[in-house]
């Protein structure tokens, strides 16, 4: 079954820019999506269709995915930013999420 | 706005079968392109997608889980049912429903690789 692997944790100072990352075989060949979820929170769409953002969602915000690996960017990151992300892309018409990967605005 | 709201069992007994309804607002699942998932959460850990229902009745299920799910629609009601055979206690979760994003053109709608819009989710626990 297809897998997508996170790293468990990405530590950034506030006001820097941090990069989160999900691997894949051939996920460049998929469309990857992002979800921010925050304790006790359902999950919020913030990149969609590898680098779009919905609605409501800051700029700051942006994501890219090319070869295996698909990377979501925060610029600025603050401390509302820190939460838990998880990607997510289709596979033979059936949904994958990667592990999740625990932001830390320090 | 769109709105998705899950309700059912707080709590059930291992080999029970658990039965969740997914009551939903602002679109119609009768609409061409419409779909609705539904993902799960165990306390502390990832999201895990479970099984998905598009307008025309088309249904997807985890190949890991797809002998236990059955996913059904009530267009009339707005209403998306779940229900998992042999309950146990790994199944403890959040249970959430979910709509799957689309854009809409000349009377079509057509999906996006993406939920937008998620319920406040359910917690299910599975004990004896």
């Amino acid at each position: 079954s297809y897998e997508l692997t996170q790293p468990l944790s990405v530590s950034v100072s506030p006001g820097q820019t941090a990069s989160i990352t999900c691997s894949g075989d051939k996920l460049g060949d998929k469309y990857a999506c992002w979800y921010q979820q925050k304790p006790g929170q359902s999950p919020v769409l913030v990149i969609y269709q590898d680098n779009k953002r919905p609605s409501g969602i800051p700029e700051r915000f942006s994501g890219s995915n090319s070869g295996n690996t698909a990377t979501l960017t925060i610029s600025g990151t603050q401390a509302m930013d820190e939460a838990d992300y998880y990607c997510q892309a289709w596979d033979s018409s059936t949904v994958v999420f990667g592990g999740g990967t625990k932001l830390t605005v320090l | 706005q769109i709105t998705l709201k899950e309700s059912g069992p707080t709590l059930v007994k291992p080999t029970q079968t658990l039965t969740l309804t997914c009551t939903f607002s602002w679109f119609s699942l009768s609409t061409s392109g419409v779909g609705v998932g539904w993902i799960r959460q165990p306390p502390g850990k990832a999201l895990e997608w479970l099984a998905l229902i598009y307008w025309d009745d088309d249904k997807r299920y985890s190949p890991s889980l797809k002998s236990r799910l059955t996913i059904t629609k009530d267009t009339s009601k707005n209403q998306v049912v779940l229900t998992m055979t042999n309950m146990d206690p790994v199944d403890t979760a959040t249970y959430y429903c979910a709509h799957r994003k689309t854009y809409c053109s000349s009377g079509s709608c057509y999906p996006y690789d993406a939920f937008d819009i998620w319920g406040q989710g359910t917690m299910v626990t599975v004990s004896s």
